[in-house]
Order: C-alpha cells, then structure tokens, then sequence
C-alpha cells in the first residue's frame, strides 16, 4: 500500500460545485501538504500544516480551503469549483529532519 | 525572488547516450535541494537530497551534483525505463520548496 493515499485519483465536475480531495499517510509525518501541477509551471503549494492544530496558506490558497482531521489525514476542499482549478492536485508528507518530501499518486480534476 | 531554473526542457537520448540535466537556482538560505522522477499521471519520486555545495550522490545509473548555483543530475547510459520528467526543488526556510518545471527525458531503445 502506497505510503501516502489520494482520493479520488480522478474527478470530472461542473462549475459551482463543492469538491473534496481527501489524503491520508502512513509516515507518520506532523508535516502535510497539498500542491497544484499545471503543465509549464510547476508545483505551487496551496496550504501546508505542521500539526492538527496548525495550518497555513501557501502562495495560491484564494478559492480553497483544507481540514486538518488528524495527524494522517489533510483534505482539501473546492467551495465552488472554476475551470481554472482544472489540474492535478498532489498531497505529500515531509520529514523534518530530512526535508524529503514524499507524494501521493495525484488527483486529476477535471472542472467544466 | 527565489527561482529555480531547470535545462534543458526536454532531451531525447539514444539508450546508452549518458547525459546530464541542469537545475539552476536562485535561492537565498537553501536548506536543501532534492531531485525527483515523475512518471505520467503519478506523483513525484524522491531521487536524492543535497546539502551543500560539492556534495555527490549516486543511485545506479543516476549521480546528482551540487555546487553554490547550480545542481547536475548525470544518466549514464540509460535506458529506456529512464524516460520520465525529472524535477528539481529547493527547499527554504521551515516549510517552502521552490520547485523547476522539470526536465522531460525520452530514451529511446
């Protein structure tokens, strides 16, 4: 079983509505992320939680928002889905020793 | 403004034509630059971490270098199951990783 699990790994929807991408690891990490993939620009991180209790904005937040359920578990909410938040949408975890990030298998939406 | 710069875009290789991808970065306080394979429709692999500059790591076919601007990834000879996007990321600070847009490597058999 994959360290780091992306549900769903695809997802079609219409304009206005409310998606979830759900995440859940197994590292054991504090540290969570949730990453956007647009072809020609790279990962952009949209939120990042240190703990239950800790959660940030990243540099593209505007439009989402994320829940913190428990140490393993990060998801990331669309309120009213725009076509613009078409891409892939990545989870990872980070060991704060190290630093190494380490990625779910992605969730493709599709907005229409 | 931090920026990480990867070269070439994209590089087509004939199966056993060693090569050598460039991650180049303007970065004030890197704490660590790392590399990473992404195969299509999958989330990125961690490859390797660099510390500081002259620092040399190697996994089969792959060696990553680092000095104070620039990171190399070296192939040497590959093979057609190298072909992939190949991503570079530095990380800042407690939480940020600046990432390249990645380098697309086709092998051909």
């Amino acid at each position: 079983d994959a360290d780091v699990t992306q549900t769903p790994r695809n997802r079609i929807t219409k304009t206005g509505k409310r998606i979830m991408l759900e995440c859940s690891q197994t590292k054991g990490h504090d540290r969570m992320y949730w990453y956007r993939q647009d072809p020609g620009l790279g990962l952009r991180l949209i939120y990042y939680s240190f703990d239950v209790k800790d959660i940030n904005k990243g540099e593209i937040s505007d439009g989402y928002s994320v829940s913190r359920q428990a140490q393993a578990k990060f998801s990331l909410s669309l309120e009213s889905a725009i076509p613009n938040q078409t891409a892939l949408y990545f989870c990872a975890t980070t060991d704060s020793n190290t630093g190494e990030l380490f990625f779910g298998e992605g969730s493709r939406l599709t907005v229409l | 403004e931090d920026q990480v710069t990867q070269s070439p875009e994209a590089l087509r290789l004939q199966e056993g034509e060693s090569s050598s991808l460039n991650c180049s970065y303007t970065v004030s306080g890197l704490r660590g630059l790392f590399w990473y394979r992404q195969d299509p429709g999958k989330g990125p692999e961690f490859l390797f971490t660099l510390y500081s500059a002259g620092e040399e790591k190697e996994k089969e076919r792959l060696k990553a270098t680092l000095t104070k601007k620039e990171s190399f990834l070296h192939i040497t000879a590959p093979k057609p199951e190298d072909s992939a996007t190949y991503l570079c990321a530095v990380g800042k600070g407690t939480y940020k990783y600046i990432f390249g847009t990645g380098t697309r490597l086709k092998v051909l058999a």
